[in-house]
């Protein structure tokens, strides 16, 4: 099955810095790589995805880039703000397509000091 | 729409009683699946559904049964509780489109004594 690393852990940083977050994946059939936002007590919440046809994609201040031949995505957050503050998971489907099932990196607890 | 709902949020059992977490979603996705999260491990998937009638195992099943009578409900049983579940428990559903967003519960936190 697929397995997803996922680096770092923590991450502090300064307001108003960029943040990066790398994973890594284990099956090269995998096509779509999700990033979850998840604040203390509550459930994740999709903030960006990508599929395997592009490199990058922008939302805003958030961006994700993948390379498929190096089998990693990362998460970058612009200006980071303190409401960014949250833990942070990557995840990737085994076998190419979701239907459902994702494996998550271990999270990464972003912490954004005003 | 309500969204993914789930029930109990919070339920404390003692080891060897059984219960089922509860999970019901009001937008027509085929697909569900059920998660567990534990500190440090991120989420790991337990069980999921294409569809009604049709249920696979995770990466974590041991321990736990599932069923699919309608698209709208998933309901996860846990047959003898162990102190190694306690844990929190997020029910999720996406479309039936490959690659679609997953929809979380608010999740149910589940302490085994």
């Amino acid at each position: 099955g697929e397995n997803v690393e996922q680096h770092p852990s923590t991450l502090s940083v300064q307001e108003g810095d960029s943040a990066v977050i790398k994973c890594t994946y284990s099956d090269s059939a995998s096509n779509y790589f999700p990033w979850y936002k998840q604040e203390l007590g509550k459930r994740p919440q999709l903030i960006i995805d990508i599929r395997s046809n592009v490199g990058e994609k922008k939302d805003q201040r958030i961006a994700v880039t993948l390379n498929k031949t190096a089998k990693h995505f990362s998460l970058h957050i612009t200006e980071t703000q303190p409401e960014d503050s949250a833990v942070y998971f990557c995840a990737a489907p085994a076998g190419g397509t979701s239907y459902g099932k994702l494996t998550f990196g271990q999270g990464t607890i972003l912490t954004v000091h005003p | 729409n309500a969204g993914v709902t789930q029930t109990p949020k919070f339920q404390v059992l003692k080891t060897g009683q059984s219960m089922t977490l509860q999970c019901a979603q009001d937008m027509n996705h085929e697909y569900m699946s059920w998660y567990r999260q534990d500190p440090g491990m991120g989420l790991r998937l337990i069980h999921y559904s294409v569809g009604a009638g049709i249920t696979d195992q995770g990466e974590v099943p041991n321990g736990y049964n599932v069923s699919r009578s309608t698209t709208e409900d998933f309901p996860l049983r846990l047959l003898s509780a162990a102190p190694s579940q306690t844990s929190v428990y997020f029910c999720a559903s996406s479309y039936s489109s490959p690659d679609n967003e997953q929809f979380f519960g608010p999740g149910t936190r589940l302490t085994v004594l």
